[in-house]
């Protein structure tokens, strides 16, 4: 079955420190994965997706970055964080028989930039 | 993806039947319309999809015109613990999707 594993759960991280957050996927194969954010209070913004291995589109400019090393595997990172970087923030991967629209969702980090 | 207008909040109380219309206007002939739901802090969850008519599963019934320029997500006799944001997506099947989620209707169930 479907599984996507999101860590950590909750994240406090100071003004300026690095960031990385990781998403595996299990159950499917070439999946298009997604790394939204969600303020609190807020809708869903796309952040980045990724319909295969090192292939990134970016939908909002900002300090953050995303990787995919690997088919299952989907990165979000920064360098220096921002106070506005606080929100929760949620992977998502499409699967293997399923149409595109949709999309299976993990249990999100929750950021916390002091 | 085509951009979909819902209702901000709706209010309901427990045991009554709610429809959440979605309005899609300029939705293509290949895009499926789908319907996901998001308790606070978790993911949202796919509820259903559909094409065209009606869709019924275990959670809710889709209602599409002919015109598919609309749908309405049905949840019969609501619980306090249908409280949640929905939100209504279109697009493709096909190849990718973007999967842009627009604000979602915020339905609040009461005793």
């Amino acid at each position: 079955s479907q599984t996507i594993h999101q860590w950590p759960a909750t994240l406090v991280q100071p003004v300026g420190s690095p960031l990385s957050l990781e998403c595996t996927v299990e159950g499917t194969s070439n999946p298009n994965l997604y790394w939204y954010r969600q303020a609190a209070g807020r809708g869903l913004q796309l952040l980045f997706y990724s319909v295969g291995i090192g292939q990134i589109s970016s939908e909002v400019p900002q300090n953050l970055s995303a990787s995919r090393p690997q088919d299952r595997q989907f990165i979000l990172s920064s360098k220096k964080l921002l106070l506005s970087d606080s929100g929760f923030y949620l992977c998502a991967s499409t699967w293997e028989g399923r149409t595109n629209t949709e999309a299976f969702f993990g249990q999100g980090t929750r950021l916390t930039v002091v | 993806l085509a951009k979909t207008t819902q209702p901000i909040s709706m209010d309901s109380y427990e045991g009554q039947e709610v429809n959440i219309t979605c309005s899609h206007n300029n939705i293509a002939t290949n895009d499926y319309i789908t319907w996901y739901q998001q308790f606070p802090s978790q993911g949202p969850r796919f509820i259903i999809q559909g094409y065209k008519t009606k869709v019924t599963n275990e959670v809710a019934s889709l209602f599409i015109p002919a015109d598919r320029k609309s749908s309405t997500l049905s949840l019969p006799r609501v619980s306090l613990s249908d409280t949640a944001v929905y939100y209504c997506l279109v697009g493709d099947e096909s190849g990718y999707s973007t999967l842009t989620f627009g604000k979602g209707t915020m339905l609040l169930v009461s005793p």
